[in-house]
Parts: structure tokens; sequence; C-alpha cells
């Protein structure tokens, strides 16, 4: 299958700064990409939708000003989190998809943030 | 609303016994459902979906609308199916998201 990378796997940064979190579709065009939060045992929680070149949609409760979302290429997209909190520390997971040929998402690694 | 149901969070069986993972969904168009498998270590990555109709590793999973139910069943379980399995569904509409249950682990012993 096509394979999606994050970048980094695992990140600590302070509380008040800000992080930036890749994530490439390596062998097909994603028109669509999707951002996930994790919790420990817990599900995959939706928080936004990204299409490119288009802004970000975001689910109910999430704060597009914390978590800010750029795909700006068929290839890439990045989730930022800004002004760090311990309570942000979580698993964050993208999938890409290309809409277009109705394929299946595609995950990615994801991506452990602490915050210290 | 979107909503995936998986009332199991552990699922424990024998090596050659059946499986059969549950989930129920609430959708009011027609959905397209899938399973997505995370092994340990390992990103999550697609098992089946509906639309398919096809057996992946001995796993089939049948919509039935009127339960609105999508069961994941494998006749006989290995040790190398022990993994955590999220059912997800994908409404109709240009959004085209995801939402997924809050999974069962599946823990096949000898």
């Amino acid at each position: 299958g096509a394979v999606v990378s994050q970048h980094p796997s695992r990140v600590i940064c302070k509380s008040g700064t800000s992080v930036k979190i890749e994530c490439r579709s390596l062998d097909f065009q994603a028109t669509t990409m999707f951002w996930y939060r994790q919790f420990p045992k817990q599900s995959l929680m939706l928080m936004a939708t990204s299409n490119e070149g288009s802004k970000a949609t975001y689910e109910q409760g999430v704060e597009k000003d914390k978590f800010l979302i750029n795909h700006a290429s068929l290839t890439l997209s990045t989730l930022t989190v800004t002004s760090a909190h311990p309570e942000d520390s979580s698993f964050y997971i993208c999938s890409a998809r290309d809409v277009g040929t109705n394929t299946e998402a595609f995950f990615g690694q994801g991506t452990r943030l602490t915050v210290v | 609303a979107q909503r995936v149901t998986q009332p199991e969070k552990l699922l424990s069986v024998f090596k050659g016994a059946p499986v059969e993972l549950k989930c129920n969904y609430s959708y009011s168009g027609s959905p397209e459902l899938f399973w997505y498998v995370q092994y340990s270590r390992q990103r999550l990555q697609l098992l089946l979906r509906h639309i398919s109709r096809e057996s992946i590793k001995g796993f089939t999973a049948d919509l039935n609308k009127g339960e609105t139910s999508f069961h994941l069943k494998k006749p006989f379980a290995q040790e190398e199916d022990s993994a955590m399995y999220y059912c997800a569904l994908r409404g109709t509409g240009t959004a085209s998201k995801l939402t997924f249950g809050t999974g069962t682990r599946l823990q096949v012993t000898l």
C-alpha cells in the first residue's frame, strides 16, 4: 500500500513553545489529509480535515488558533501546536487520501508529543 | 451525526477458536464501513472494507443494514491476530472523514 510518513515520531517541548509535525504522502497525491489525536487506551479522535490549497475544517471543540494546519501541497500537511501546554501531550496521527481516486486512507506512524 | 460503537474493550480467545468482534454504527445515509488493525508498535492499517466484500487474513465482515452492524469474524483465531481492531465509518459527501470506534483488543492465547 501507499506510504504516509510523519516526522518527528517523538518530540519533547517546553510549555509555551510551538512544535510542528509534518505528514507526507510518499508515493501518491493526497488531496485530503486528516489529523487525529489519540489519548492512551482510547480511540482516534478526528481533529481536522485539510484539503490541499484550502483552509482546514476543524471538528467541534478543536481550537483552530492552537492547532494550525497547513496543507500547501499535494504531498505535505503540517500541524503546528502553538503555545503548547502539558495537556496537549498526546499521540498525533495523520492520514492521507486521494479523494479523486476513492482510495482508502493511509496512516502515518504517529507522533508522540510530550510537553514539559 | 455518525457514530461507531465497539462494545468490547478486550476479547480474549484461544488459538483455533472462532472470533467475532462487534461493531454497530449510527448514520442516517449509506455509509462505508471499514475495519482497521493496529499490531503492536505498528501503524494503523486497513484490514477490510465492506464494499470489497473480500476476506483478508481469514477475516470477513458483512454489513447488516437492518441491524446497523458490521461485525468482524474469523473462524479460527491465530496468535498473530492479536492486535487492536478499530471499526470505522465514512459517510457520504465531500468531507469523507472517518469516524472510529473505541477499538477492541484481541488477545489470542495458546
